[in-house]
């Protein structure tokens, strides 16, 4: 099993661009979550979605969309692209409280 | 806003001894968790403490709860150079929502 993936790795985007950061898990999961990690902030939550269909916002949403897609997969979106959006992006899923975690895309905007 | 402030913010230790972290949060928990995150990686999951228990231990991890003191204590014992990391707990404000609010780490550093 490969847990909770993410791509890219690593983006660097200029101001006004957009792109999509894609998540998948295979553990069966009910619940994902996207997050951001900046220095000395810990983790906020963007979006989560509790099962395939539902989605909600979180603690710092604005400048994001997301999809879910189906059970798997779940994406985070950036309409367009501001340097207040750098930083470390984490996707996590859950079938009760354990959140599993993934390796992060790293995100600079110019 | 941050639900959890971890305490203290950076901890250095000789390998061998104890390192004890601590979480204080704001509102009426059903659980608490502990995550510990390794330079440049994802969080890992530790141990889980529901609101209805004051301790639990896991291998060389002890976590205690006192929710009077809305706060949470993790001690690692015998610690190791392998135990570098960051720590943070982790509350669910709201039962049932699985909406997770993560507080701001506390940098452990293990000397060997």
């Amino acid at each position: 099993n490969a847990g909770v993936t993410q791509t890219p790795k690593f983006q660097v985007l200029k101001t006004g661009q957009s792109m999509t950061l894609q998540c998948a898990q295979d553990m069966n999961h009910n619940s994902m979550y996207w997050y951001r990690q900046d220095p000395g902030m810990g983790l906020r939550l963007i979006y989560y979605s509790a099962s395939e269909g539902t989605t909600d916002k979180g603690e710092v949403p604005n400048g994001y969309n997301v999809s879910r897609l189906n059970k798997r997969e779940f994406s985070l979106r950036l309409e367009s692209a501001a340097p207040s959006q750098t930083s470390v992006y984490f996707c996590a899923s859950s079938d009760n409280y354990e959140q599993y975690f993934g390796p992060g895309t790293r995100l600079t905007v110019t | 806003s941050q639900q959890g402030e971890e305490d203290p913010q950076a901890l250095s230790i000789q390998e061998g001894e104890n390192a004890t972290m601590n979480c204080s949060y704001k509102t009426s928990i059903n659980n608490l968790q502990w995550y510990r995150q390794n330079s440049g990686r994802g969080l890992v999951h530790l141990i889980l403490i529901r609101s209805n228990e004051r301790e639990k231990h896991s291998g060389r991890l002890r976590v205690t709860l006192d929710t009077s003191k809305k706060s949470s204590s993790l001690l690692i014992t015998a610690s190791r150079a392998a135990d570098t990391a960051s720590y943070f707990c982790a509350t669910e404000p709201h039962s049932g929502t699985y909406k997770y609010i993560f507080g701001t780490g506390t940098r452990l550093k293990v000397l060997a």
